[in-house]
């Protein structure tokens, strides 16, 4: 069985400054995808990248990018020119294996806090 | 708005009731997913179905069930309800393996 694992449990950010997640995942698998998803506080869940495991190139959207180690199972978010708007929790999550299917492990999670 | 829908919004049961969460999938979407986040946890998988076939079945209780009607639209069955199932209930839907899913609003259960 997958699993993921974050192990930040909060961290906090000055306004306008970066800031790295950390995510690291187990598997077997060799083909898969890795998500992170926003939870702000109406609690709403909203995707926020996505990387597929073949690709070697690393994801970007905007202010948001990751940093993918394959061999690692390393799957970091780093968040650039940080906003208020930013302040929420974050999940890691894998699914897309031939074992785990469509559905996804999500992490225990990351409370990021922006600071004005 | 998501395209994924859920009701109610929140509910407010006894213990030992019984209640139906609801979900329309966004349009197009073939696959419907459960999911249940305890307060200040992950999310945890609860059940799949796609085109009205259950398709993986996660940490599910024997007093929880599920179905998928002819139109996509999809069912969560809750009975013998305990304080300790007092959570938010996820509805997700996705079009194919890997797309990233689009989740509903959830609702908010909370047995008193």
């Amino acid at each position: 069985a997958q699993t993921v694992t974050q192990s930040q449990p909060e961290m906090s950010v000055q306004e306008a400054e970066t800031v790295t997640l950390s995510c690291t995942y187990d598997t077997s698998e060799s083909n898969y995808y890795l998500f992170w998803y926003k939870q702000p506080p109406s609690r709403q869940m909203i995707l926020v990248i996505r990387q597929e495991a073949y690709k070697q190139q690393n994801a970007t959207e905007n202010r948001f990018s990751v940093n993918f180690q394959k061999a690692a199972k390393s799957f970091s978010l780093k968040i650039s020119d940080s906003q208020l708007g930013d302040t929420a929790m974050y999940f890691c999550a894998f699914g897309g294996g031939v074992t785990s299917g469509s559905r996804l492990t999500f992490g225990e999670g990351t409370q990021l806090t922006v600071n004005p | 708005d998501s395209g994924v829908t859920q009701t109610p919004k929140h509910l407010i049961t006894a213990t030992g009731q019984r209640v139906t969460l609801r979900c329309s999938p966004r349009s197009g979407d073939l696959s419907v997913y459960w999911y249940q986040q305890s307060l200040d946890q992950g999310l945890q998988f609860l059940i799949q179905y796609y085109n009205g076939e259950e398709r993986a079945k996660g940490n599910i209780l024997e007093r929880f069930s599920a179905q998928q009607f002819p139109d996509l639209h999809s069912e969560l069955n809750l009975s013998s309800l305990e304080l300790g199932d007092s959570a938010l209930y996820f509805c997700a839907s996705s079009m194919r393996v890997g797309g990233g899913y689009t989740f509903g609003s959830g609702t908010r259960l909370t047995v008193v």
